[in-house]
């Protein structure tokens, strides 16, 4: 079964840092894109960051640029986003999913993680 | 960034009834389009792709049409397990960018 298990989250400060994880399995992770999205409570979706299959590629967000590092450990099947300089409009859910087609740049969303939340907040 | 913009935000439907959603982007995305289900407390489900493909085991009461700047999503008999709020996503341009939702509530 493909599965996408995110952990991590929790309450941080503003300022703080975080590490997000997102343990992949049921499926070849190296040969596809991955993506984080978020939920702020009670709103809608957003794209946050994306890598490419092998890693060599980078994607974000303006509302995050500089801020979170996407990044992959294919030998581990797992995703990672680290956040830093956390501010409280990063208050989200957020979610690891992965794209539909292998070795797509930019795909629609077929698989997705059931999200861990992430509080900045003093 | 493309903006996209669903309507109605709100749709009250009767089980049984025929509910249509409506996705307008800001310029053609040509048909990389998708259709996402949130229920409450739940990741998003993709429905659709391609802008009409189904994914695997969306049930065929769901169909999408369209192209270039104007999609919708026709849920030919709403069953009590399709009341949830409903996304469209496109993916031509960077980055993926997602309507605001409609909520298809219980009329």
């Amino acid at each position: 079964e493909v599965q996408l298990l995110e952990s991590g989250g929790g309450l941080v400060q503003p300022g703080g840092s975080l590490r997000l994880s997102c343990a992949a399995s049921g499926f070849t992770f190296s040969s596809y894109a991955m993506s984080w999205v978020r939920q702020a409570p009670g709103k809608g979706l957003e794209w946050v960051s994306a890598i490419s299959g092998s890693g060599g590629s980078t994607y974000y967000a303006d509302s995050v640029k500089g801020r979170f590092t996407i990044s992959r450990d294919n030998s581990k099947n797992t995703l990672y986003l680290q956040m830093n300089s956390l501010r409280a409009e990063d208050t989200a859910v957020y979610y690891c999913a992965k794209d539909s087609i292998a070795a797509a740049a930019l795909d629609a969303f077929d698989i997705w993680g059931q999200g861990t939340m992430v509080t900045v907040s003093s | 960034e493309i903006v996209m913009t669903q309507s109605p935000a709100t749709l009250s439907v009767s089980p049984g009834e025929r509910a249509t959603l409506s996705c307008r982007a800001s310029q053609s995305v040509s048909s990389n389009l998708a259709w996402y289900q949130q229920k409450p407390g739940q990741a998003p489900r993709l429905l659709i792709y391609g802008a009409s493909t189904r994914a695997t085991g969306i049930p065929a009461r769901f169909s999408g049409s369209g192209s270039g700047t104007e999609f919708t999503l026709t849920i030919s008999s709403l069953q009590s397990e399709d009341f949830a709020v409903y996304y469209c996503q496109q993916y031509n341009n960077w980055p993926p960018t997602f309507g605001g939702g409609t909520k298809v509530e219980i009329k």
